[in-house]
């Protein structure tokens, strides 16, 4: 059984145009995180909720909103696509919010690679 | 803010030990990880340390000094299947996990 799964595994899209990435949880976590990864290997957070409640929010691009419709699962959709979005997009989730000693290890999703042409 | 540094790159030889360090400097600190990421895949859970002190998993062993502000992680009797990026990750008490830009260790035969 996946952990932690996100759909599509790839995806390649025009400029302009508006997706939406899906990731899905089945660990029982209450928390769960958006991360993305660029050329350059730097995993860097952008979004968390915490039980449906959004608790991070990163200096991100307006354009990236983040939908949390239950604890199990966490949507990313972009508008408005640049070719700076191009990289790969991790969801992961813990049992608690990071720095929550004890529970926040995070388990992270096998990625989705997005490219923008 | 946080600072989180760790050398680029690393090259060992199978068998050897490889000992990769980090150093931080942030506020807020609450405990640190040490992730492991293969070309091409999700990174994964190796460590987690929130205490001073060594924590030992089988081959791999985490180091962290709170005072100092430094980790390590040291891989033993490494095997062609550790050649990964190993990233230093920071937790603070704002809920933020903050990453290093990861080591890359090869293992050469």
């Amino acid at each position: 059984d996946t952990a932690v799964s996100q759909t599509p595994k790839y995806l390649v899209t025009q400029m302009g145009n508006d997706k939406s990435i899906k990731c899905e949880q089945n660990l029982g976590h209450d928390t769960m995180y958006w991360y993305k990864q660029d050329s350059k290997k730097f995993l860097k957070i952008m979004f968390s909720y915490n039980n449906k409640e959004l608790i991070i929010n990163e200096t991100v691009p307006n354009r990236f909103s983040p939908k949390s419709p239950d604890k199990a699962h966490l949507n990313l959709h972009i508008n408005s696509l640049e070719l700076g979005d191009s990289a790969v997009y991790f969801c992961a989730s813990s049992q608690g919010p990071s720095g929550s000693t004890g529970t926040d290890t995070q388990y992270f999703g096998p990625g989705t690679r997005l490219t923008v042409l | 803010g946080q600072n989180i540094d760790q050398p680029t790159e690393m090259t060992a030889t199978e068998g050897a030990i490889v000992q990769i360090n980090c150093t931080y400097q942030t506020s807020g600190f609450n405990g640190l990880f040490w992730y492991q990421q293969h070309a091409g895949e999700a990174p994964t859970f190796l460590s987690y340390n929130v205490l001073d002190g060594l924590e030992e998993k089988g081959r791999f062993s985490s180091f962290l000094s709170r005072s100092k502000g430094y980790s390590y992680l040291l891989l033993k009797e490494l095997q062609m299947k550790d050649s990964a990026s190993y990233l230093c990750a920071v937790t603070r008490n704002d809920y933020k996990l903050s990453f290093g830009a990861g080591t890359t260790v090869t293992v050469r035969a």
